[in-house]
């Protein structure tokens, strides 16, 4: 898989959207990237994933460039229950029965502030 | 709520015992993989389970090992404590079917080895 690079931490004002970006310069045409975020005390939680499309869900929009050497992860309204670290992920699609674990990174702590 | 359950949520262990942690996947989750988060430190793969054969493990020595049972239930067990083997166990379940789309992770065993 792919080595993602992210900035270790962000603020972002209560309300406002976050904008959280990772480089994988050498993903390769068949990586997707996902995006992970692991609240306090708990265990990570799946946020999105995309290929070459951007995407949107009811969590957040994944923007991908056109090389797919970058992307960015978008909060469009961050609340205080969005402090987080959030990591980003490159991994091939995985066959029933083959393993394909999530190589995590050290991700972006994020702190939306009141 | 995850789906999936850990137990014990804490534990303090002995340097050289042995300790034994346990997973409850959501029902049809097929495949189950077991993560060591060291304090401050994304997650690292340990291995993972499919149909009750580990089909994948990571860089962890043979004295973790695991088991995977019918019910969709697993467990992590590790030999000989190491001071190091301190950390969160995060344990994640997927359908071969719903991989691709992320992985549930429950909220971890905090182990203590002292």
């Amino acid at each position: 898989d792919a080595k993602t690079t992210q900035p270790p931490s962000m603020d972002c004002a209560e309300g406002r959207a976050a904008n959280l970006p990772c480089n994988h310069s050498t993903i390769s045409g068949n990586e997707y990237v996902y995006w992970y975020r692991q609240i306090h005390s708990q265990g990570p939680q799946y946020i999105i994933h995309g290929l070459k499309n951007n995407e949107t869900n009811e969590m957040a929009s994944l923007i991908i460039t056109e090389d797919r050497k970058s992307s960015t992860l978008i909060l469009p309204h961050a609340t205080l229950r969005d402090t987080a670290v959030y990591y980003c992920i490159a991994r091939g699609l995985q066959n029933s029965g083959s393993a394909r674990q999530l190589t995590f990174g050290s991700g972006t702590q994020l702190t939306v502030l009141p | 709520e995850t789906g999936v359950t850990q137990s014990p949520t804490h534990l303090i262990k002995t340097r050289g015992q042995q300790v034994t942690l346990r997973c409850s996947s959501q029902s049809g989750h097929n495949t189950v993989s077991w993560y060591q988060q060291a304090l401050g430190q994304g997650p690292q793969f340990i291995f993972q389970y499919y149909r009750e054969e580990e089909n994948g493990r990571g860089n962890f020595p043979p004295r973790f090992s695991g088991l995977q049972f019918p019910n969709y239930s697993s467990e992590l067990n590790v030999n000989a404590l190491e001071l190091d083997d301190s950390a969160l166990y995060l344990c994640a379940s997927s359908s071969g079917r719903i991989a691709n789309y992320g992985y549930t992770f429950g909220s971890g065993t905090r182990l203590t080895v002292v």
